[in-house]
């Protein structure tokens, strides 16, 4: 089982909400991690958006708008990547990252669709 | 501004080496940790190697362990990976990443990626 397990494709309106998962695995309690999230468009190298560990340890990458947002799910074991106000330029692919066992640790990318 | 300029990609034999160099300005280098991270055509991200901003802990990736040696400069403020025995299925562009500080290691910059094609 990975380590980090995002749904492969997510569609969602313009105008709406988007909410993408970064489901950590078994054993591995997502409650002492940051999470980073990436944003990868084609052709581009990824774009840092944000890291979020707890309400008191976040951070918003420089430039990024408000509404994108970090939280977590603990019944779930995930963190989540929010993107609310969905505009067209939001569709691309999007990565999580956490640092475990002295690795950087990817998630396999959610590509999402805004139509 | 964080700038990071990747360089020494190209196309090389299976079997061959190259030595990829990361160009770094806008921070203060030797503050920060670095990290390699590749990605495949139409492929996602994967981790090579992280190095910590003294050069004390080194990291690599299982499918790289043995092959690749990721080092720095903090005087050059430069960050280096040494690829050998290259094989096919380390195609990839190659980016160079900045973590945060000395205690992180999540990417929050990234460089534009250098192109490494393994192929005879």
């Amino acid at each position: 089982q990975a380590v980090l397990t995002q749904p492969s494709s997510l569609s969602a309106s313009p105008g709406a909400s988007a909410s993408l998962t970064c489901t950590l695995r078994s054993g591995i309690n997502v409650g002492t991690y940051r999470i980073y999230w990436y944003q990868q468009k084609p052709g581009s190298p990824p774009q840092y958006l944000l890291r979020y560990k707890s309400d008191s340890d976040k951070q918003q990458g420089s430039g990024v708008p408000s509404r994108f947002s970090g939280s977590k799910d603990a019944s779930a074991n995930a963190g989540i990547l929010l993107i609310s106000g969905l505009q067209s330029e939001d569709e691309a692919d999007y990565y999580c990252l956490i640092w475990h066992s002295s690795a950087v640790v990817f998630g396999g990318g959610t590509k999402l669709t805004v139509l | 501004e964080v700038q990071l300029v990747e360089s020494g990609g190209g196309l090389v034999k299976p079997g061959g080496s190259l030595r990829l160099s990361c160009a770094a300005s806008g921070f203060t280098f030797s503050s920060c940790n670095m990290n390699w991270v590749r990605q495949a055509p139409g492929k996602g991200l994967e981790w090579v190697s992280s190095i910590s901003s003294s050069s004390s802990y080194i990291y690599y990736a299982e499918s790289v362990k043995g092959r690749f040696t990721i080092s720095r400069d903090n005087a050059k403020n430069s960050l280096y990976l040494q690829m050998n025995s290259l094989r096919a299925e380390d195609t990839a562009v190659y980016y160079c990443g900045r973590a945060e500080d000395a205690y992180s290691h999540g990417v929050d910059y990234w460089g534009q990626g250098t192109l490494v094609t393994v192929s005879s």
